[in-house]
């Protein structure tokens, strides 16, 4: 089971970039890395998955180096709404999906 | 397509009480799981289960057992219920899509509170 380490928080304005890079020192090679994101008082719900290099969808980007052994979620021009909780989760092969404890992003105006 | 639903979304129990926390998927996925988040705290996994008959122990099973009769069902129930337990309980599920590529859908969650 690959433990995740990330932020626990951070702060942006409306407008900027913001990067969130996790942590995953033992990834398994049949692992994929994907990133949920949640606001409060609902279920957390999938951003991004990739397994290498980088992916790129409507709502984000995400960078994972040759060596797998860590990722980066990338929210481009992000806006007040995006004030949310975001994790990291490496796909187990035993599919036991146990989730880190996430960072708080806040976007500020 | 009405995707993971929870049942109850509010619940308040007294210690000792007990309970079964409602959850049924409608896209046919294999993988179901049940996650307790407490206040502003990640979400732990309680149990899994990769197919109907299946199911296994997550991070935190104590006081909870759970049964998956059939592919849409994953219940989850509570005995003995004590202040520990108060949370927001998340079920979720996911289909098989090769070893590692697991996508999670949630449900809406249930906010059990004990007193």
């Amino acid at each position: 089971l690959a433990k995740t380490t990330q932020p626990i928080s951070m702060d942006s304005y409306e407008g900027q970039e913001v990067n969130i890079t996790c942590s995953h020192n033992n990834i398994a090679t049949n692992d994929y890395i994907t990133w949920y994101q949640q606001f409060p008082s609902q279920g957390p719900r999938f951003i991004i998955q990739g397994y290498k290099t980088k992916v790129t969808n409507e709502v984000a980007s995400l960078f994972i180096p040759a060596d797998r052994k860590s990722s980066t979620l990338s929210l481009p021009r992000v806006s007040l709404s995006d004030t949310a909780v975001y994790y990291c989760l490496v796909g187990g092969s035993d599919y036991k999906l146990s989730f880190g404890a996430g960072t708080t992003v806040t976007v500020r105006a | 397509n009405a995707g993971v639903t929870q049942t109850p979304k509010f619940r308040i129990l007294k210690i000792g009480q007990s309970m079964t926390l409602q959850c049924t998927q409608d896209m046919n996925h294999n993988y179901m799981y049940w996650y307790r988040q407490d206040p502003g705290m990640g979400l732990k996994l309680i149990y899994y289960s990769v197919g109907a008959g299946i199911t296994d122990k997550g991070e935190v099973p104590n006081g909870y057992n759970v049964s998956r009769s059939t592919t849409e069902d994953f219940p989850l129930r509570l005995e003995l219920a004590a202040p520990s337990q108060t949370s927001v309980y998340f079920c979720a599920s996911s289909q098989n899509q090769g070893a590692g590529a697991n996508v999670l859908t949630f449900g809406a969650g249930s906010r059990l509170t004990v007193l």
